[in-house]
This record gives C-alpha cells, structure tokens and sequence, in this order.
C-alpha cells in the first residue's frame, strides 16, 4: 500500500528565512508526488509535481522541491519566506492501486511565518 | 470559468438524517474525487470515480454512498450509518493521465448537531 509521511506538524520559520517542509512516501513502481497548499476554509491549490526528470522540480510562488529516490523523500523548500506563504501544506503520491490511479496525501503541515 | 462547485458550503444535520453534497465541474475532467479533512488526519479518500457509472471505494468508504451518472456531476451522501459525519468535505477531478494534478473545490463544511 502506497503511504506519505509529514513528520512535522508545524513548521515555524522567520520572515526572510529559508524553508523546508518535509515530506517521504511509501509506493511501489515509481512515483508521482505532489505538494498542494490549503489556505484556510478553502480547497487546496496545487505548487509543483514531479513525475521524472530533474530532481528539483521548481512550482509557483518560488517554491521549489528535491526528489531523493534513496531516501524516498520529497520535501519542499523555499529561500525566503513570506508571511503570506503562512498555510496548511499537503504531500501527495499517485500510484496504481487495484488497477485505479490513486492518490494519497499526507496529514499535511501547517507553516507559520513569523514577521 | 471553469472549476469545481460545491454546495453548500455550510450545512447543519440533525442526528438520523441523511444529507447529500454536491458536487459540479466544468472542466471536461475525467475522474471525480471525494475526501474527508478532519483536524491533524490530513485528507482521506471515500470514493472515487474514473468514468460515469463508475465508481470505487476508498480508505473510508462506510456510512457513505456516491453515484456518477453525469461526467460533471459527483454527488455524496452521509447516511445516518456514518458515525461521525462531522468535517470538511473536498470535492476534487482531474483529467486521466497519472501526471494531472487535481482541481479542488471550495469544500462543504458538515456539522451534526
């Protein structure tokens, strides 16, 4: 069964500071993974994906993120925070299951920015 | 413009009740998903759809029930089985292909009262 890990429930980061959002995933075969982000009482929005290719995948906003097939994680980073990048952020894998696409996401990780 | 719709946004059921969120896109888009977010659990899959008339169980798919009859068109609903129907509902879809990400909805806030 394919499963995503975000071991940290919130990340607290200075204004200006970069950042990391950590994110490893469990699947067999190869992995697309994904991050989304959810800003309060709302849906998520989509930041970058990584499907093959180049193991730093650059997404909207000026988020970035490095595939590491070794340590079968995928985290998001950014090099300078903003107070408005202050959300809920979600890691997700799609793999076949059953014969079906499916898609898991992590518990999600709350970034705070701190002016 | 094109997206997702969900209605309502808020809703309110009595202990015993069913109730049905719905869910529109216009996007021409394949597949139709529905999830559950509750705090600290992230989002979990109920069901989803590939095509019309079709549709699969998801990791909580108990005290739910779905049905596609129209490609836009993906309605949910909490039967009085689903012991604890209190959460946010997320409707998603994307188009078929493993590389297309998915397109949210705004969500249906579910509270029991």
């Amino acid at each position: 069964a394919q499963s995503v890990a975000q071991p940290e429930d919130q990340v607290n980061v200075a204004e200006g500071n970069p950042l990391t959002v950590k994110c490893t995933y469990s699947v067999s075969g190869n992995p697309y993974l994904f991050w989304y982000v959810q800003y309060p009482n709302r849906g998520l929005q989509f930041l970058l994906k990584y499907i093959t290719g180049d193991n730093l995948v650059k997404g909207s906003y000026g988020f970035e993120a490095e595939f590491n097939k070794s340590q079968t994680s995928f985290h998001l980073k950014k090099p300078s925070a903003l107070v408005s990048d202050s959300a809920l952020y979600f890691c997700a894998v799609r793999a076949y299951s059953g014969g079906y696409q499916k898609v898991t996401f992590g518990t999600g990780t709350k970034l705070q920015v701190i002016p | 413009d094109g997206g997702i719709t969900q209605s309502p946004k808020y809703l309110f059921r009595k202990e015993g009740q069913n109730v049905t969120l719905s869910c529109e896109q216009n996007l021409n888009h394949d597949a139709m998903y529905w999830y559950r977010q509750d705090p600290g659990q992230g989002l979990r899959l109920i069901y989803y759809s590939q095509i019309v008339n079709d549709f699969q169980k998801g990791d909580i798919a108990e005290g739910y029930s779905v049905s596609r009859e129209k490609k836009e068109s993906f309605p949910l609903t909490v039967t009085s089985a689903q012991k604890n129907p209190t959460a946010f509902y997320l409707c998603a879809s994307r188009i078929q292909g493993a590389a297309n990400v998915l397109t949210f909805g705004a969500g249906s806030r579910l509270t029991v009262l």
